[in-house]
């Protein structure tokens, strides 16, 4: 089983709809969770940063933990064509451990 | 907003040749790390450097790699001997104290050929 398992996608939605991403894992140590946006040919941008399980929103995104499930998701509203990226989640074991990402979720928001 | 700068962008070579690929962190961070993503595949830690030693390194940061940084500013990552399999996307990235303020690079492309 892999660690950190994510829908590679692409997922195509409307301008205007709610884009809802998630990413499931296996190991039961990580506590720091991470939702990062990448352009093509560019670095990671961090979007989201969550804390054990719960919610957290910033915006037109909210991210949510639950640790009992071993999932996470990112939901954005509101989507715009400047949406469309490759998304991943990320998550570490301790504040400044390494971060284990998963694949990507590729969104398109089409006009 | 202050970014993490990686030069060259794209860095082309021979297998066998050595290669340093370059980073300026922010100015006043102190983490600071290596990650590689190989097209099509995940992004994946190498190694974190905290107070001028390694803190923690992956299982692909063997001995044909290391780290240093030679100044105040600058941080590098250096490949020996370059094999085909090291041909891909390494992204620099540092944060000041906590994991979720960690800020990439934009990368540079290694191709080996």
């Amino acid at each position: 089983q892999k660690e950190v398992e994510q829908d590679p996608g692409p997922l195509s939605v409307p301008e205007g709809a709610i884009v809802s991403l998630n990413c499931t894992y296996s190991n039961s140590a990580f506590q720091y969770f991470m939702w990062y946006r990448q352009y093509s040919r560019k670095g990671p941008e961090l979007l989201m940063y969550t804390y054990s399980s719960g919610n957290k929103e910033d915006g037109r995104f909210t991210a949510q933990v639950d640790k009992s499930s071993k999932y996470i998701s990112l939901f954005i509203r509101d989507s715009q064509p400047s949406d469309s990226a490759t998304y991943l989640c990320a998550m570490s074991k301790a504040a400044g451990n390494k971060l284990t990402f998963g694949g990507g979720t590729r969104v398109l928001v089409k006009p | 907003e202050p970014e993490v700068t990686q030069t060259p962008s794209h860095q082309v070579t021979q297998m066998g040749q050595e290669v340093i690929l370059r980073c300026v962190p922010i100015s006043n961070h102190l983490y600071f790390y290596w990650y590689r993503q190989i097209l099509g595949q995940k992004v994946e830690f190498l190694v974190s450097f905290y107070n001028n030693e390694i803190s923690e390194k992956s299982e692909i940061f063997d001995d044909q790699f290391s780290v240093e940084r030679p100044d105040g500013s600058n941080f590098t990552l250096k490949i020996r001997s370059t094999k085909l399999e090291d041909s891909a996307m390494y992204f620099c990235a540092s944060s000041e104290l906590q994991v979720e303020r960690l800020f990439f690079g934009s990368g540079t492309q290694l191709s080996v050929l």
